[in-house]
């Protein structure tokens, strides 16, 4: 099955400066790279997603990009702020195939200081 | 926030209860997942669904099963709870495959706390 490595654990920035989050996977037939973000005592929420026919995809501050040939992808973020702290997830999917599941990262911490 | 609820919201149970959690949602999807979080693990699928009467294992599906009776309607039932299923609870639900990607939306989740 699918295996998602995320990196790093924990990454503490200071505000205004960019926060870069990794993934790795396994599986060459996923197509589909969603990201969540966890604020504390809250649900994961959808902030972006990539498809696997495109390398880069921009929204706003937040920017995804994916290296098919090396099975990565990584969340970019610009201009941080105290409200992007939040625990953010990878996750994986082969959307073409008969079952339907994603695979997430284990998750990083951001803390933005002020 | 897409239309799924969760109940309970907290539960504290005793080791060797059964206990059942309830998700509920409006948008009519086909597809319902049930998640467990806990620190150092990320999320963790334990089962879902993709369609009424029908459902499949995730990768943590040990001490749990579920049922799905109605579109709307995905319980998640701990037989016999265990101290080790002291968790966070997600249940999440994707439109797949009324669109191309599986694109999956969290409830509110439930805290379950096993004595």
């Amino acid at each position: 099955g699918e295996n998602v490595e995320q990196h790093p654990s924990t990454l503490s920035v200071q505000e205004g400066d960019s926060a870069v989050i990794k993934c790795t996977y396994s599986d060459s037939a996923s197509n589909y790279f969603p990201w969540y973000k966890q604020e504390l005592g809250k649900r994961p929420q959808l902030i972006i997603d990539i498809r696997s026919n495109v390398g880069e995809k921009k929204d706003q501050r937040i920017a995804v990009t994916l290296n098919k040939t090396a099975k990565h992808f990584s969340l970019h973020i610009t201009e941080t702020q105290p409200e992007d702290s939040a625990v953010y997830f990878c996750a994986a999917s082969n959307s073409g195939g008969s079952n339907y599941k994603l695979t997430f990262g284990k998750g990083t911490l951001l803390t933005v200081n002020p | 926030d897409a239309g799924i609820t969760q109940s309970p919201r907290h539960k504290v149970t005793e080791t060797g209860t059964p206990v059942t959690l309830r998700c509920h949602q409006t948008e009519n999807h086909r597809y319902m997942y049930w998640y467990r979080q806990d620190p150092g693990h990320g999320l963790r699928l334990i089962h879902y669904s993709y369609g009424v009467k029908d459902t499949d294992k995730g990768e943590v599906s040990d001490g749990y099963s579920v049922s799905r009776s109605k579109t709307e309607d995905f319980l998640l039932t701990l037989e016999s709870a265990t101290s080790s299923q002291t968790s966070v609870y997600f249940c999440a639900i994707s439109a797949i495959p009324q669109v191309s990607y599986n694109e999956q939306f969290f409830g509110p989740g439930t805290r379950l706390t096993v004595l």
